[in-house]
């Protein structure tokens, strides 16, 4: 069983600067299989990107996945204030499809 | 437009019974691998369990705290996927939401529903 962690847990930032999210998995996951979601309170989860490094539809540019194995990372290049959230990475090649602990985006 | 609406939360006492349903439209949801995703009050996203579409089998997965307490069926001439959940315990207060990921070619898109809050307490 694949198990996700991220980090930080919490990452304090101002709107304009850069947003580096980490997730490592416990054993080599395919890149095919690594999706990134975002959710804002009261909300449902948003895919934002697939395969590690494919944007969803309507997801702006400055939002990227990278990465390979067991470390996939999430990069917001300028925080806008609408990006301060929480973000979930799963892994969903083999059951059970766990997602990581989440990494919350706040305003610093 | 895709749309899924869960419905059948609600509150019940710790060892009770409860059967969520999705009810799914605007896409062909007999071509669909769907799953349930569920999210303790406050707290992070928690996969449930994944039911393949029929031409892959049909089979079920669940997660470890769930599995053989919690029963994921469907039913593609009603669109409609289903989470039965026996034995209920606190630890299963929830939203539980649906969710299906479709592709078209090598595009993938993620339809969720708007989730429905099932509380476990006596």
């Amino acid at each position: 069983e694949v198990v996700l962690t991220q980090s930080p847990g919490t990452l304090s930032l101002s709107p304009g600067e850069r947003a580096t999210l980490s997730c490592r998995a416990s054993q080599s996951v395919s890149s095919n299989d690594l999706i990134w979601f975002q959710q804002k309170p009261g909300q449902a989860p948003r895919l934002l990107i697939y395969g590690a490094s494919s944007r969803a539809t309507g997801i702006p540019d400055r939002f990227s996945g990278s990465g390979s194995g067991t470390d996939f990372t999430l990069t917001i290049s300028r925080l806008e204030p609408e990006d301060f959230a929480v973000y979930y990475c799963q892994q969903d090649g083999n059951s059970p499809n766990a997602f990581g602990p989440g990494t919350k985006v706040d305003i610093k | 437009e895709v749309q899924l609406v869960e419905s059948g939360g609600g509150l019940v006492k710790p060892g009770g019974s409860l059967r969520l349903s999705c009810a799914a439209s605007g896409f062909t949801f007999s071509n669909a691998w769907m799953i349930w995703v569920r999210q303790a009050p406050g707290k992070g996203l928690e996969w449930v369990g994944r039911i393949k579409r029929k031409v892959d089998g049909g089979t079920t997965d669940y997660a470890a705290p769930v599995r053989g307490r919690f029963t994921i069926s469907r039913n593609d001439s009603e669109n409609t996927l289903y989470l039965q959940m026996n034995n209920l315990r606190t630890e299963d207060t929830a939203v539980y939401y649906c969710t299906a990921p479709l592709w078209i070619g090598a595009v993938r898109r993620d339809y969720w529903g708007q989730g429905t809050l099932v509380t476990v307490s006596s």
